[in-house]
């Protein structure tokens, strides 16, 4: 069945590090892919997508690419800051139908200065 | 544009007794999506509905949660009787509907932690 797989934290890292967010799917067709993100003490909110192959999302400084050879949607940043601190998930909705969107686990993100 | 409104934003109740979450999705939104986060867990759904119709309701646990959304507009969550494991947080998202690209993201309300004792 539909399922998303993703890093298991927590991930600690020194201010200005290079993140790695490892998230895998599987999925038939061609799902649409998100990573949403909950800062301490808010609620969930989008933080990126891609919709196709080789699409690449980003904001604030995070990037991630739809590798369809690889179902994977990794999320990078080059430079963390503090304010990066939070828990990141992964998500995925499949194409056609009501689109119900399945989400990971969940990576908590500490960053140090 | 208001965001997705929930509340009561907390609530501590003792097993077997009952609750209720109320959610009021942004306007205009066609679906509106019920999950279940534990903590240390990924947001589970519940319940999706399009408009007042349910579409997906195949992880509701339905000897005892329940939820309506009269009128295609605001939704109620009812656990009746709660267990300890029913501790979480209940989140309300909506969306509209599919977009240009074909994403369907979604915009949450803020949460209702639940505590059974």
């Amino acid at each position: 069945g539909n399922s998303v797989t993703q890093m298991e934290g927590p991930v600690t890292l020194s201010e200005e590090a290079f993140l790695t967010i490892n998230c895998t799917y599987t999925a038939t067709g061609y799902p649409s892919l998100f990573w949403y993100v909950q800062y301490p003490g808010e609620g969930l909110q989008l933080l990126l997508k891609a919709t196709k192959a080789d699409d690449k999302g980003s904001n604030k400084g995070f990037e991630a690419t739809y590798r369809k050879e690889t179902t994977s949607f990794h999320l990078e940043k080059g430079s963390v800051q503090v304010s990066d601190s939070a828990v990141y998930f992964c998500a995925f909705s499949p194409s056609g139908g009501y689109q119900k969107v399945t989400f990971g686990i969940g990576t908590k993100l500490q960053v140090i200065p | 544009e208001a965001g997705v409104a929930q509340s009561p934003r907390y609530k501590i109740i003792e097993k077997r007794q009952s609750v209720a979450f109320w959610c009021n999705p942004i306007s205009g939104h066609a679906t509106l999506y019920w999950y279940q986060q534990i903590l240390g867990q990924g947001p589970k759904l519940l319940i999706q509905f399009q408009n007042n119709g349910v579409v997906d309701d195949s992880q509701l646990p339905k000897d005892r949660f329940s939820a309506e959304r009269l009128k295609g507009v605001d939704s109620t969550l009812k656990i009746q009787p709660a267990k300890l494991e029913d501790s979480a947080v209940y989140l309300c998202a909506s969306s509209p509907r599919v977009q240009g690209d074909g994403a369907n993201v979604l915009t949450f309300g803020a949460g209702s932690r639940l505590t059974v004792l």
